[in-house]
């Protein structure tokens, strides 16, 4: 069984770019969520994917989207990124979305300069 | 509005000393708390899960307690090593979504 896979691990973009966050998750879980965290700071969250759907979103701007896979896997697309978008990523899978136990990736870590 | 809190920020103790960490949570209707372990840079680890039913879950040298009522959560971690040094994070997954919130985290630093 694998766990939760991220790519790329690290990522630099110039401040206007658009960057892209994959994110495999764990076998057989059906539910990916995404969160920010900033330094020093407890993640904060983005939005997630329940079979396909998008069932919940944080206090992000639309500039921030994504999508899930039939195969579960998701993504995460960040369009004219701005200084402030420089944080680490994180993404974890569960099966459903309620009561049960969340696995991380060891996150992407994304600089804006 | 759900609120996470963790008190201390920061704690550092003496190789062997036990310890407990602090999390509290301003809306009692969670569906569980989960603590989880970051080292510098990396992803979260899952410690421990405990559902909203339950009381204390346990593994190995760490416990964790919840108390819905009052909105609290310890985890305790016996006989310190230096390799428990880490930042400990508690979040519940509450609302209608079942999003994780987030506590700011307690930086564990264990001295040899």
């Amino acid at each position: 069984e694998t766990g939760v896979t991220q790519s790329p691990t690290h990522l630099i973009k110039t401040r206007g770019q658009q960057v892209t966050l994959r994110c495999s998750s764990q076998s057989g879980h059906n539910t990916v969520s995404w969160y920010q965290q900033a330094l020093g700071q407890g993640p904060q969250f983005i939005f997630q994917y329940y079979r396909e759907e998008e069932n919940g979103r944080g206090n992000f701007p639309p500039r921030f989207s994504g999508l899930q896979f039939p195969n579960y896997s998701s993504e995460l697309n960040v369009n004219a990124l701005e200084l402030d978008d420089s944080a680490l990523y994180l993404c974890a899978s569960s099966l459903g979305h309620l009561n049960t136990e969340a696995f991380f990736g060891q996150g992407t870590r994304l600089t804006v300069v | 509005k759900q609120e996470v809190t963790q008190i201390p920020a920061a704690l550092s103790v003496p190789e062997g000393e036990n310890l407990v960490l602090n999390c509290s949570f301003t809306d009692s209707a969670i569906y569980n708390l989960q603590w989880f372990r970051q080292d510098p840079g990396k992803g979260l680890t899952s410690l421990l899960l405990i559902q909203s039913s339950q009381r204390e879950q346990t593994s190995g040298r760490l416990n964790a307690s919840l108390d819905k009522s009052s909105g609290r959560s310890t985890l305790y971690i016996a006989a310190s090593q230096p390799g428990d040094s880490a930042t400990y994070l508690c979040a519940v997954r509450s609302g209608n979504t079942g999003k994780l919130i987030f506590g700011q985290g307690t930086t564990l630093q264990v001295k040899p």
